[in-house]
């Protein structure tokens, strides 16, 4: 199947600063990313759709001043996580459409914990 | 997108077939059912998906009943790798721009 990679795979921050994810697909091009976010014995909580060249679509609830998304590229999509605190701890978790498939590959995830 | 219902846990002796269902009785005519594990602690991994048709790749088969109203997943011969969450996710192709919306999932786990 395809690959998708995310970096770094883990991150540990300081309250009130930002952190930034990568999601690249590696062999396939993807006009549409998504991000999701995990909290433990959860399921994956869709977060945002990321389109490459436009601005990112938001899920109800979820802030887009906070997580900021930008997909300039069609294999990277980049996540932001903007004055962190530790309610933001969680697993974030990316993947890319394949377009001709219509199907989703999944990156490994980042494990974000913030002091 | 229709909305899915599975058992929350599964056991299943290595080496044997693991079926696990998910019903889907509001599926309309355009869905696909797509089938998800996720590993503990990594992203989830894409098994398979279907339309109405049967389906088989290197690592499952998809049982989709006539009325397309319940499907199984099946795991030829389960090993303790198959140890995960299985997600049952209905879909319809070129709705909600792809947006994959994950339930509970079915924990299977594989006893040696």
């Amino acid at each position: 199947g395809a690959v998708v990679s995310q970096h770094p795979s883990r991150v540990i921050c300081k309250s009130g600063t930002s952190v930034k994810i990568e999601c690249r697909s590696l062999d396939f091009q993807a006009t549409t990313m998504f991000w999701y976010r995990q909290f433990p014995k959860q399921s994956l909580m869709l977060m945002a759709t990321s389109n490459e060249g436009s601005k990112a679509t938001y899920e109800q609830g979820v802030e887009k001043d906070k997580f900021l998304i930008n997909h300039a590229s069609l294999t990277l999509s980049t996540l932001t996580v903007t004055s962190a605190h530790p309610e933001d701890s969680s697993f974030y978790i990316c993947s890319a459409r394949e377009t001709l498939l219509e199907t989703q590959y999944f990156g490994p995830g980042t494990r974000l914990l913030v002091l | 997108d229709a909305k899915t219902t599975q058992p929350p846990s599964m056991d299943c002796a290595e080496g044997r077939a693991a079926n696990l269902p998910c019903n889907h009785s509001t599926i309309s005519g355009n869905e696909y059912v797509y089938w998800y594990r996720q590993i503990h602690s990594q992203g989830p991994q894409y098994i398979i998906h279907g339309l109405k048709n049967n389906e088989t790749n290197e690592m499952a088969s998809l049982i989709i009943t006539e009325d397309r109203k319940s499907s199984t997943l099946i795991l030829p011969h389960a090993t303790l790798r198959d140890t995960a969450v299985y997600y049952c996710i209905v879909k319809g192709r070129g709705s909600t721009l792809g947006r994959l919306y994950f339930g509970r999932g079915t924990q299977l786990t594989v006893w040696p």
